[in-house]
């Protein structure tokens, strides 16, 4: 079955500069890569997700890139607030979504003020 | 919408005893997944369901575990009897098909057993 594995475990770094978390995965028949913002107390939430036709998309401050001939994937936040703050997950799966997500173990971000 | 809604939010109990947890998907999501969050095991799938049928359940971990989704606006996961390593926060999340917009999780119940 598909495994994620998602670098680094925790990550500090001063607002405004920029933080990458990358992951990589096994399967290369995966077509869906989501990544998950959680904050203290709260469930996963979805903040960008890319599939394999695209190599990358952008939202704001937020960008994931896709290699899929290495199996990699990475988040790229900029311009970091104090807000940036939480645990960030990334996940893959077949078929876009309605199977289900395999999810790295998390990255704590802390963005220091 | 109100989300998916998970209750109870925090839940002691003592070894031995029977757990239910609960969640409401959102209208319209046809797929429900139940997963459990540890510190050393992070996020894994127990189970999931289709239109209220139960597709895969090769995550959970032992037949103490059991869920069921009677309708499509509830379901339950149940653990009889309670360990205290079945400590952990447990997530509902729910999709549309195709997973369009991706998974929407349940703020989680956060299961002690003592």
């Amino acid at each position: 079955g598909e495994n994620v594995e998602q670098h680094p475990s925790t990550l500090s770094v001063q607002e405004g500069d920029s933080a990458v978390i990358k992951c990589t995965y096994s399967d290369s028949a995966s077509n869906y890569f989501p990544w998950y913002k959680q904050e203290l107390g709260k469930g996963p939430q979805l903040i960008i997700d890319i599939r394999s036709n695209v190599g990358e998309k952008k939202d704001q401050r937020i960008a994931v890139t896709l290699n899929k001939t290495a199996k990699h994937f990475s988040l790229h936040i900029t311009e970091t607030q104090p807000e940036d703050s939480a645990v960030y997950f990334c996940a893959a799966s077949l078929n876009s979504g309605n199977t289900p997500l395999v999810f790295g173990k998390g990255t704590r971000l802390s963005v220091i003020a | 919408d109100a989300g998916v809604i998970q209750s109870p939010r925090h839940e002691v109990t003592e070894m031995g005893q029977e757990v239910t947890l609960r969640c409401k998907p959102i209208s319209g999501h046809d797929y429900l997944f139940w997963y459990r969050q540890t510190m050393m095991r992070g996020l894994e799938l127990l189970i999931y369901f289709n239109n209220n049928v139960p597709i895969d359940d090769s995550g959970m971990p032992e037949d103490r575990f059991s869920a069921k989704m009677p309708n499509a606006s509830f379901s339950t996961l149940k653990i009889q009897p309670s360990e205290p390593r079945d400590s952990a926060v447990y997530f509902c999340a729910s999709s549309l098909p195709a997973g369009v917009g991706g998974y929407t999780f349940g703020s989680g119940t956060r299961l002690t057993v003592v």
